[in-house]
């Protein structure tokens, strides 16, 4: 059964600075990964999509890597601003292709002025 | 464009009442999905909805509690039944775009006294 899991659970930062968020997933059967951000009692707005075959995707300030192998993924977040405070899932899409998504249980970011 | 636009935003409801959450995708779309997150946790798949067929739920829910219309290919609604204080959550749609990349609603806030 696919797991997935996020350290760290909470993640707490001066502005400006550099960061990585872990993603682990236990299958590396996978189809594909997901990055979203939630903010408080919101949806989820996707971040970066990551196929099987692909290492890594970026976007802006974003970098999401993929090592299929090893089932991690990570999100670096580069020049953190106070707008980045938000909730981070990953989410996997198994190898079946169902549509249905294995999340983690996300990583709450507070980047500080 | 791939938007979900999920209704209502939130809600208080009694206990003993149901709320029914509707979802229009500016497109149309193969499979709809309906998400549950509960207060601190992550999202857990209630169900599949397709068009023209029952909707496919996941263990631990069932159509009596959390029954799902999905009257044509940009549409779909969850009923929460009956509720009770423990169904306080946030409701969210989701389907796929590009065929494998998912996207959500603005989610559903829902507390129940």
């Amino acid at each position: 059964k696919q797991e997935v899991t996020q350290i760290p659970a909470a993640l707490s930062v001066p502005e400006g600075e550099n960061l990585v968020l872990n993603c682990s997933f236990t299958d590396s059967a996978i189809y594909n990964l997901q990055w979203f951000r939630q903010d408080p009692g919101k949806g989820l707005t996707s971040l970066l999509l990551i196929q099987s075959s692909q290492r890594e995707q970026t976007s802006g300030r974003l970098n999401a890597s993929l090592d299929k192998s090893s089932g991690r993924s990570t999100l670096y977040i580069a020049a953190s601003q106070p707008g980045d405070s938000a909730t981070y899932l990953c989410a996997v899409l198994p190898s079946s292709n169902t549509g249905k998504l294995i999340f983690g249980q996300g990583t709450t970011l507070q980047v500080k002025p | 464009s791939a938007v979900i636009s999920q209704k209502p935003s939130r809600d208080i409801c009694q206990r003993g009442t149901s709320l029914t959450i509707q979802c229009q995708v500016d497109s149309q779309v193969t499979m709809m999905f309906w998400y549950r997150q509960q207060p601190g946790q992550s999202l857990t798949l209630i169900a599949t909805a397709n068009q023209g067929s029952e909707a496919t739920y996941e263990s631990g829910f069932v159509i009596d509690k959390f029954p799902i219309s999905r009257p044509n290919l940009t549409f779909s609604t969850l009923t929460v039944s009956n509720m009770s204080p423990e169904d306080s959550s946030i409701y969210l749609c989701s389907s796929l775009k590009g065929p494998t990349e998912a996207f959500f609603g603005q989610g559903t806030r829902l507390t129940v006294v």
